[in-house]
């Protein structure tokens, strides 16, 4: 089945505390992004990367850091995860068309993180 | 900056009816825009993609339009059923894709 495999789906962390949000896709998809999703603010783009070895900032990079060093895997890592990153984390991925574009996100399922 | 406004309000629909919902955009020009549906405490679900050389697209029951003279999009859904009830979300952008904070549907029986 095609997806987007995000882990874990529940995390509670202390600050300060390192961890790494999983994210794989087996769609051989070029195009990876992390969202965070928090109430009133909606989906906001954290990073994304169009094939391995690139990454770019989203609109709320800071506090965050990414990896593509295969083409099926972006782990989101938090070095030092502070309250204010409490949220739900999807991550998703994505198509290029030829020519340029995308076609539309699959995402995954969603990771709901609490620091504490 | 650029900037996606969708109706914060919740829209109350008779089942039977067309929903419309709208998107708006300013400080932009996408070269395609998306819709989305997202389900409570769920990843969104992609629904249909439409670039700015189209100015309609059909799936099914779905419609949207996209008119980058009024900088909008129309998101139609005919024939509602209480199950379409859910979020749905405008997104645009290229390479950096933002999206809309979503309306939440409620279609009624």
């Amino acid at each position: 089945e095609a997806q987007v495999t995000q882990n874990p789906r529940y995390l509670i962390t202390v600050t300060g505390k390192k961890l790494t949000v999983t994210c794989s896709q087996n769609m051989n998809h070029e195009y990876m992004s992390w969202y965070r999703q928090d109430p009133g603010l909606g989906l906001r783009q954290i990073y994304y990367s169009m094939n391995v070895e690139v990454t770019d900032k989203g609109d709320v990079p800071e506090g965050y850091k990414v990896s593509r060093k295969e083409k099926r895997n972006f782990p989101l890592i938090l070095e030092s995860p502070s309250p204010n990153q409490t949220s739900l984390y999807f991550c998703a991925s994505s198509l290029m068309a030829t020519g340029g574009g995308y076609y539309g996100y699959t995402f995954g399922s969603g990771t709901r993180l609490t620091v504490v | 900056s650029q900037k996606i406004e969708q109706n914060s309000e919740a829209l109350n629909i008779q089942e039977g009816k067309t929903a419309t919902l709208t998107c708006n955009y300013t400080n932009y020009s996408p070269a395609y825009l998306q819709w989305y549906r997202q389900d409570p405490g769920r990843g969104p679900v992609f629904l249909l993609l439409i670039r700015e050389n189209e100015k309609e697209k059909r799936k099914e029951r779905l419609k949207v339009t996209f008119d980058t003279t009024l900088k909008q999009s129309l998101f139609h859904i005919t024939a509602s059923q209480p199950a379409d009830s859910a979020t749905y979300l405008c997104a645009l952008g290229d390479d950096k894709i933002i999206f809309g904070k979503g309306t939440r549907l409620h279609i009624l029986p």
